[in-house]
């Protein structure tokens, strides 16, 4: 069974700029979550999908989003890049039965650097 | 709102020591509890869980009890191995479908031979 893919692994944006990062969940799988790892803030929650539809989100400015796909794939976009944007993006996919959600895996990350 | 507290690292050890990492939660209801590692480069892994209080969560050596009178799921393994060295990551998720997971800041562990 595949995992949680994450592409690119690897990112260098320049102040201002956007970039779209990708995930693919595991088959089966139809909720997305994101993540954001700093030195500073540590692992903090930026938004789920689940069928298409965001249900949480986390406190991002709006710079931050993101969309889900009709296969459950989901990207999530950063607009106007900040130097404090750097981080390492992680996606996690997970099961959901009724009101429960069933812990999913993370993906390997996308290492964003903005310079 | 609900938090983790662990340890400040790093943890420096040498290999066959015992290890114990403390984690604190705050959070209303019942939240289940989690330990990540990640290694250098690498995403999260789950270590291991608990879903209810006195629950013990156990893998790969490594194991760790919900509290729920201390509030508490302290991570502990006999004897660590040099393999062992990464960040620990302890966690909590009211389970609600579309909840996230509300981590501490992590522990860094170097174990040496």
């Amino acid at each position: 069974k595949a995992g949680v893919t994450q592409t690119p692994r690897y990112l260098i944006k320049t102040r201002g700029q956007q970039v779209t990062l990708s995930c693919s969940p595991i088959s089966g799988h139809r909720s997305v979550s994101w993540y954001q790892q700093t030195p500073g803030q540590g692992l903090q929650f930026l938004f789920e999908y689940f069928s298409e539809t965001q249900r949480n989100k986390g406190n991002f400015p709006g710079r931050f989003s993101g969309r889900q796909f009709s296969n459950s794939r989901s990207e999530m976009n950063v607009s106007t890049l900040e130097l404090g944007d750097s981080a390492l993006y992680l996606c996690a996919s997970s099961q959901t039965f009724g009101d429960r959600q069933v812990l999913g895996t993370f993906g390997s990350g996308t290492r964003l650097t903005v310079v | 709102g609900d938090s983790v507290t662990q340890m400040e690292g790093p943890v420096t050890l040498s290999e066959e020591a015992f290890l114990t990492i403390n984690c604190t939660y705050t959070a209303t209801g019942y939240p289940s509890l989690f330990w990540y590692v990640q290694y250098p480069g690498e995403g999260l892994q789950l270590l291991l869980k608990a879903t209810k209080a006195d629950d013990k969560g156990s893998n790969k050596g490594f194991e760790a009890t919900y509290r729920k009178e201390t509030t508490s799921f302290h991570l502990e393994k006999g004897s660590v191995q040099v393999s062992d060295s990464a960040v620990y990551f302890c966690a909590l998720s009211a389970g609600q479908a579309g909840t996230a997971l509300i981590f501490g800041k992590g522990t860094t562990l170097s174990v040496s031979s």
